[in-house]
């Protein structure tokens, strides 16, 4: 099974500062690898897929980067609303199908 | 637009049954691949099932052999039985839908969620 692992488990930034999410998998997922930031109490919300491209009606402030194993989830500029959790999860299992998500970022105002 | 909506969720004792529904408006389900993704409260998510326009089921090992995912077409719904619940299941069960695209190459790629629902609380306890 892959396993993903997300760092660091909790990031405080400053509203208006650039966040970088780090996403490691444990073996090559090649770019099949999805974002999600998760608000309490809210079902998580598809940002990115395909390591880089932006699902419907995410602001340009996100993006995604990296293939692989390594991968990076950047805000360019925070806002009040992106304090939340985020999520990585690989899609590459093919198949049977195993979806695996990491263990979450808290992203906390500083 | 595009919304799914579980029920079914409650407080239900080790060993007991429940089954949880996902009904869908916006699209059709048996044209889509759909899952059960569950949370347990304060933790990560963890993915449950998964069924493919084909028919095709797949399960976390956690819950093989005792859980069950199916559709119904007539009613564009989605539902889960779940069979010898454990105090472990107690979680948000969330139904999604997996979006999908074209590579390079042509392949088509799915497997991230692209909409969910609301999620249903199921509570496993004496």
């Amino acid at each position: 099974e892959i396993v993903m692992t997300q760092s660091p488990a909790t990031l405080s930034v400053s509203p208006g500062e650039r966040a970088t999410l780090s996403c490691r998998a444990s073996q090559s997922v090649s770019s099949n690898l999805a974002w999600y930031q998760q608000k309490p109490g809210q079902a998580p919300r598809l940002l990115i897929y395909g390591a880089s491209t932006r699902a419907t009606g995410i602001p340009a402030r996100f993006s995604g980067s990296g293939s692989g194993t390594e991968f990076t989830l950047t805000i360019s500029s925070l806002q009040s609303e992106d304090f939340a959790v985020y999520y990585c999860q690989q899609y590459n299992n093919w198949p049977p199908k195993v979806y695996t998500f990491g263990q979450g970022t808290k992203l906390e105002i500083k | 637009e595009v919304q799914l909506v579980e029920s079914g969720g409650g407080l239900i004792q080790p060993g007991g049954s429940l089954r949880l529904s996902c009904a869908a408006s916006g699209f059709t389900v048996s044209s889509n691949y759909m899952s059960w993704v569950r949370q347990a409260p304060g933790k990560g998510l963890e993915w449950v099932s998964v069924i493919y326009s084909g028919g095709s089921t797949y399960y976390a090992d956690s819950v093989k052999g005792r859980f069950t995912i199916s559709r119904d077409n007539s009613k564009n719904t989605l539902y889960l039985q779940m069979n010898s619940l454990r105090a472990e299941d107690t979680a948000v069960y969330y139904c999604a839908r997996e979006g999908n695209y074209y590579d390079s190459s042509g392949q088509i790629i799915r497997g991230y969620f692209d909409y969910w629902g609301q999620g249903t609380l199921v509570t496993v306890s004496s």
